[in-house]
């Protein structure tokens, strides 16, 4: 069945260093995969997304990958700076109109 | 801002009280949705309208009634709710939300807090 889940609820980070967040996902019928950021207070934001067809994606600091093989999506932030403290879900669609989303990965950023 | 807008943000209620949530949505969307957001749980999805149509209810409650009476606009009525109810509920909207096909990007509003005594 779908499952869509995060390896680790929460990740802290030293200022500056990357930041590697990880999602895995069950459903091999999958064909588009969002990642979000929620900050505390605020709706979810979309910062990336990626389609099957593709393994990587770049955006402003941040890259997605998504190996197709082993179901697994990964948002990799540069430089992290304390404003990317937040929670970030990932979430995937199989061809309709329907997100299923992970319960999120808690990212703290150590001054 | 996303140009999702939510009202209230904040949301007290007895069990035996109605209210309703708005959501408006200024990007020109034709899809709008409601989620359902509490502590250490995914995302729960429960209402879809495209195009003013509902074509998803995910198995909600009756005393949650969804209303869409234009693209722009979303409600969610309450009614005897129960304390379990209280969460943060969230509307978002997409471009298209084709039936068979992949979901545009969903982009959210800042929630309702809602808190059920």
């Amino acid at each position: 069945g779908e499952n869509v889940g995060l390896h680790l609820p929460t990740l802290s980070v030293q200022e500056g260093d990357n930041s590697i967040i990880n999602c895995a996902y069950s459903n091999s019928a999958s064909d588009y995969f969002i990642w979000y950021k929620q900050e505390s207070g605020k709706g979810p934001q979309f910062i990336i997304d990626i389609r099957s067809n593709m393994d990587k994606r770049q955006g402003q600091r941040v890259t997605v990958l998504l190996n197709k093989t082993v179901k697994h999506l990964s948002l990799q932030i540069a430089a992290t700076q304390p404003g990317d403290s937040a929670v970030y879900f990932c979430a995937e669609n199989f061809g309709n109109e329907k997100l299923t989303f992970g319960t999120g990965t808690r990212l703290t950023i150590i001054p | 801002e996303t140009g999702v807008t939510q009202t209230p943000r904040h949301l007290v209620m007895g069990m035996t009280n109605k209210k309703s949530l708005k959501c408006e949505q200024h990007l020109g969307h034709n899809a709008m949705y409601w989620y359902k957001q509490s502590a250490k749980k995914p995302l729960e999805l429960m209402f879809v309208y495209n195009f003013k149509e509902q074509t998803e209810n995910n198995s909600v409650p009756s005393r949650f009634s969804p209303e869409c009476p234009n693209s722009s606009h979303l409600f969610l009525h309450l009614h005897t709710l129960q304390p379990e109810d209280s969460a943060l509920y969230l509307c978002a909207s997409s471009p298209t939300a084709e039936l068979g096909g992949a979901t545009d990007t969903q982009y959210f509003g800042p929630g309702t807090r809602l808190t059920v005594l």
